[in-house]
């Protein structure tokens, strides 16, 4: 089955920018969606279809995805951030749905 | 407003079964397909299949097949999971979560809360 793969965590300083990678073989021929789970929450989507913005999710957040990366990037970090992120995919092949394994974002 | 409201959390024994609701609200029940998410403790998210009530067809990976069951109550817009032979392992959050365009969206877009089903003996 398909296999998408995440840093276990990312380190930024409040008012940097911080970027979380999801790899998977020719990922940049899938839509990628990315979620933001904080503790004791349940997930919420951030990014859908690689880049696109829900409603109500800042401007600060954006996505993108070429060739075997996909990226989520948070500009102008603050404490809020701090979270677990998952991409996720669909498996046509497989026609199953896959998360990433996560990456936890830490504010210092 | 969106709302996926679950059940209350779970204790049982191993070996036994559990069924874990999930009604949905603020939208048109059939225009969406509902899928179940788990979560073990301190671990991330595993998908475990999803029910497309307008068609009424599911889907689940191979690793659940044959132990987890979704159906749909479209009458009164009410996803279901059942999760039977309860091992240990089986103990984390389980997430029923919306998917959108009858389901062709392959993405979350509304989760509910989370049900607990903790599994001791």
């Amino acid at each position: 089955s398909y296999v998408v793969t995440q840093p276990p965590s990312v380190s930024v300083a409040p008012g940097k920018t911080a970027s979380i990678t999801c790899g998977g073989n020719n990922i940049g021929r899938k839509s990628v969606h990315w979620y933001q789970q904080k503790p004791g929450q349940a997930p919420v989507v951030v990014i859908y279809h690689d880049s696109d913005r829900p409603s109500g999710i800042p401007e600060r957040f954006s996505g993108s995805n070429s060739g075997n990366t996909a990226t989520l990037t948070i500009s102008s970090v603050g404490a809020g951030d701090e979270a677990d992120y998952y991409c996720q995919v669909w498996d046509s092949s497989s026609d199953e749905y896959v998360f990433g394994t996560g990456t936890k974002v830490t504010v210092i | 407003q969106v709302q996926l409201v679950q059940s209350g959390a779970e204790v049982k024994k191993p070996g036994s079964s559990v069924k874990v609701s999930c009604k949905a609200s603020g939208g048109i029940f059939t225009n969406y397909g509902f899928s179940w998410v788990r979560q073990a403790p301190g671990e991330g998210l595993e998908w475990m299949g999803v029910i497309i009530p307008i068609f009424g067809t599911t889907n689940y990976p191979q690793k659940f097949r044959g132990r987890f069951t979704i159906t749909a109550d479209k009458s009164t817009s009410t996803a279901y999971m059942e999760l039977s032979s309860l091992r240990s392992e089986d103990t984390a959050v389980y997430y029923c979560a919306r998917v959108g365009d009858y389901g062709a969206s392959h993405n979350f877009d509304h989760w509910g809360p989370g049900t607990l089903v903790t599994v001791s003996s």
